[in-house]
């Protein structure tokens, strides 16, 4: 089975303050991970890929098989971050497994 | 390029009444996953068609199908409703494997 934690439900930052979104999965294959992101009234949009290796608004996320994390950094955050982010896994087939989410808030 | 595109937006239905929402895919989009979220349980799978099979189905119960039509528009029916099949249901697209998956606004289904 394929399962994928958020621990946080909500993380309350200030703007400029560093960002650690925490994201572990189980799954026995060698799985690809997602981070998705819905902001306010609006649709669920993907965020970065693992496979990608890239960053996108200025976020970054590393793999991690020996500790099975896909965690999501940005080194200082804005208002404009503030946003529900999910991490996900396509694992057997091609269906995506999601975390419950993490709220992230970040305050002026 | 339109988005993924589903109808309605809201739909309010009673319980044992049933539903049908639709999802238009992105041009070129051969392959829909459908997904319900709640604020108990997230997101969850439902069900994934490719050129109009379905690929892979989620844990729930058969009160709920699908189809894909050959234009990759696709359906989702969930029949004898109930109070707890009120969700957000998200539709999404992707050209094919190993691409993201792109996601519609979703349609919001509140059973009373």
């Amino acid at each position: 089975a394929q399962r994928v934690t958020q621990p946080e439900k909500l993380l309350s930052v200030f703007k400029g303050a560093p960002v650690e979104l925490k994201c572990n999965y189980s799954y026995s294959g060698s799985p690809e991970l997602f981070w998705y992101v819905q902001y306010s009234r609006q649709r669920l949009q993907l965020l970065l890929r693992h496979i990608s290796r890239e960053s996108i608004k200025g976020f970054t996320a590393d793999l991690n098989k020996g500790e099975t994390s896909f965690h999501l950094k940005k080194p200082f955050a804005q208002e404009e971050d503030s946003a529900m982010y999910y991490c996900a896994l396509r694992g057997t087939g091609s269906t995506l497994t999601f975390g419950k989410g993490t709220m992230l808030l970040v305050s002026p | 390029k339109a988005g993924v595109t589903q109808t309605p937006r809201y739909l309010i239905k009673t319980r044992g009444q049933q539903v049908t929402l639709s999802c238009s895919p992105i041009s070129g989009h051969r392959s829909v996953s459908w997904y319900q979220q709640t604020p108990g349980q997230g997101l969850q799978f439902l069900f994934e068609y490719f050129s109009e099979t379905q690929r892979n189905k989620g844990n729930f119960p058969g009160r709920f199908s699908g189809r894909q039509f050959s234009n990759s528009r696709s359906e989702m029916n969930v029949s004898t409703l109930e109070l707890g099949d009120s969700a957000l249901y998200l539709c999404a697209s992707r050209i094919e494997a190993n691409y993201g998956y792109t996601f519609g606004s979703g349609t919001r289904l509140t059973v009373v």
